[in-house]
C-alpha cells in the first residue's frame, strides 16, 4: 500500500502525559500537513511542511505542540503535558509539490482521561 | 477570514435516489475546491478535485460542480446505494494559503 501511514491509530493516556504521533506521507510527496478533527465538525489546520522546512502554524497549535519532518520523509507530532481538551482525531495529509489534490492517512485518535 | 458551510447536516434517502450536498464559501477567491468522504472513526478519502478555473468535475456516479461567483459547490450523487452511506466534506483552499478549510460535513444515510 503507498498511501498515507500514520501510527498508532488509536492513543488513549492520562492527563499531563506526553504523546507522540507519526505519519509517512506517500513517497515523493513534498507536502506535509497535519490537521485535528473533533466529534461533529471539519478538520482543522494545524501546521504544514514542504519538504523538512516548517512554512505554516495555525494558532491552534500551542507551545505544547511540537511538529518535525527530519530529512523531509516522515513527520511527528508530538503534544506535551496533554489535557482532556487535546482528545480528537489527528489526521496527516501529503501532496506532491506541483499539485494541490491532498490525500489524508486513517488518522490517530487521542483519548485523554 | 474563510468559512465554508454544508447544508443540510444530515440526510437520509431511499436506495436508488439522486441527491445533491450543498456546499457554500465566504471568500470567492479561492484555488480550488475538494470534496471528500468520510467513514466513521476513519480517515478521509479524496473524491473530487475542482479547480479554480473549471465548472464541474465527474467520477462514476459523482458529479460536483462549482460556482465561484455565488460561492457554491454542488456534489450529486446518482443511483444512490447503501454503501455511499458515510459523511461527506467540502473543503476550498484559498490564494497562496497551504491548508484546507473544511465545513462541518453533510452525514448521508442511504436505506436500502
Amino acid at each position: 500500500d503507498t498511501g498515507v501511514s500514520q501510527d498508532p491509530r488509536h492513543k488513549i493516556t492520562k492527563r499531563g502525559q506526553n504523546v507522540t504521533f507519526r505519519c509517512d506521507p506517500i513517497s515523493e510527496h513534498n507536502r506535509l500537513y497535519w490537521y485535528r478533527q473533533t466529534l461533529g465538525q471539519g478538520p482543522e489546520f494545524l501546521t504544514y511542511f514542504q519538504n523538512e522546512a516548517q512554512l505554516e502554524k495555525s494558532r491552534l497549535l500551542s507551545d505544547r505542540f511540537s511538529a518535525e519532518r527530519p530529512k523531509g520523509s516522515f513527520s511527528t507530532l508530538e503534544i506535551q503535558r496533554t489535557e482532556q481538551g487535546d482528545s480528537a482525531m489527528y489526521l496527516c495529509a501529503s501532496s506532491p509539490l506541483e499539485y494541490n489534490e491532498q490525500f489524508f492517512g486513517p488518522g490517530t485518535r487521542l483519548t485523554v482521561l | 477570514k474563510q468559512e465554508v458551510t454544508q447544508i443540510p447536516a444530515a440526510l437520509s434517502v431511499p436506495e436508488g435516489e439522486n441527491l445533491v450536498l450543498n456546499c457554500s464559501f465566504t471568500d470567492s477567491a479561492i484555488y480550488n475546491l475538494q470534496w471528500f468522504r468520510q467513514d466513521p472513526g476513519k480517515g478521509l478519502t479524496s473524491l473530487l478535485l475542482i479547480q479554480s478555473s473549471q465548472r464541474e468535475q465527474t467520477s462514476g456516479r459523482l458529479n460536483a460542480s462549482l460556482d465561484k461567483s455565488s460561492g457554491r459547490s454542488t456534489l450529486y450523487i446518482a443511483a444512490s446505494q447503501p454503501g455511499d452511506s458515510a459523511t461527506y466534506l467540502c473543503a476550498v483552499r484559498v490564494g497562496s494559503a497551504r491548508q484546507l478549510t473544511f465545513g462541518s460535513g453533510t452525514q448521508l444515510t442511504v436505506l436500502p
